[in-house]
């Protein structure tokens, strides 16, 4: 089956600076990968995804870049924020006609003021 | 909209009871996925279930068993409780069921005594 591998497991930052967080998967037949963000408590939330299809996608400070040849793919998130600190998962999809997501172990940003 | 309902929020039980969470998934969507949230851990996919039928069923004894509604609300039910079955029970729904676009709800707390 899938298996989805993170880096780091905590990430500290200055405000302002950029965060970037790491995943690789293994299922070559991936074909859709989600970033969550859950703040403590509270409910995943998808905050950007990609299909194999694209290489970058954008929404506003973050963005997710993939390379399906090395099998991973990366959130990077510009001009950090203090309400930006929260546990950050990755998730691969694999087209098997379920709704498997199998997601990685978490990235905990904090984001020094 | 509301979204994605689960109830209770929490619940305390003790070895070898039985358990009945519930989720109302967000109108429209119709499919629902239960998933297990460790501390410190991603979600760990249990089931799937898309127009009342199941769809896929992860790595978890028989113990795990779930249904969907006519009206597309789900049931996860455990039996014989085991102290490790304590965890974040996530409840996920969407409109396509291929795991893309996929919202949580606030999950159901289950501790296990």
């Amino acid at each position: 089956g899938e298996n989805v591998e993170q880096h780091p497991s905590t990430l500290s930052v200055q405000e302002g600076d950029s965060a970037v967080i790491k995943c690789t998967y293994s299922d070559s037949a991936s074909n859709y990968f989600p970033w969550y963000k859950q703040e403590l408590g509270k409910r995943p939330q998808l905050i950007i995804d990609i299909r194999s299809n694209v290489g970058e996608k954008k929404d506003q400070r973050i963005a997710v870049t993939l390379n399906k040849t090395a099998k991973h793919f990366s959130l990077h998130i510009t001009e950090t924020q203090p309400e930006d600190s929260a546990v950050y998962f990755c998730a691969a999809v694999s087209p098997w006609g379920n709704e498997k997501l199998t997601f990685g172990t978490g990235t905990r940003l904090t984001i020094i003021p | 909209d509301a979204g994605v309902t689960q109830s209770p929020t929490h619940l305390i039980k003790t070895r070898g009871q039985h358990v009945t969470l519930r989720c109302s998934p967000i109108s429209g969507h119709k499919s629902v996925s239960w998933y297990q949230q460790v501390l410190g851990q991603g979600p760990q996919f249990i089931f799937q279930y898309y127009e009342k039928e199941e769809r896929g069923r992860g790595n978890f004894p028989d113990r795990f068993s779930a249904r969907q509604f006519p009206n597309y609300s789900s049931e996860l039910n455990v039996n014989a409780l085991l102290l490790g079955d304590s965890a974040l029970y996530l409840c996920a729904s969407s409109l396509t069921g291929s795991g893309e676009k996929l919202f949580f709800g606030s999950g159901t707390q289950l501790s296990v005594l």
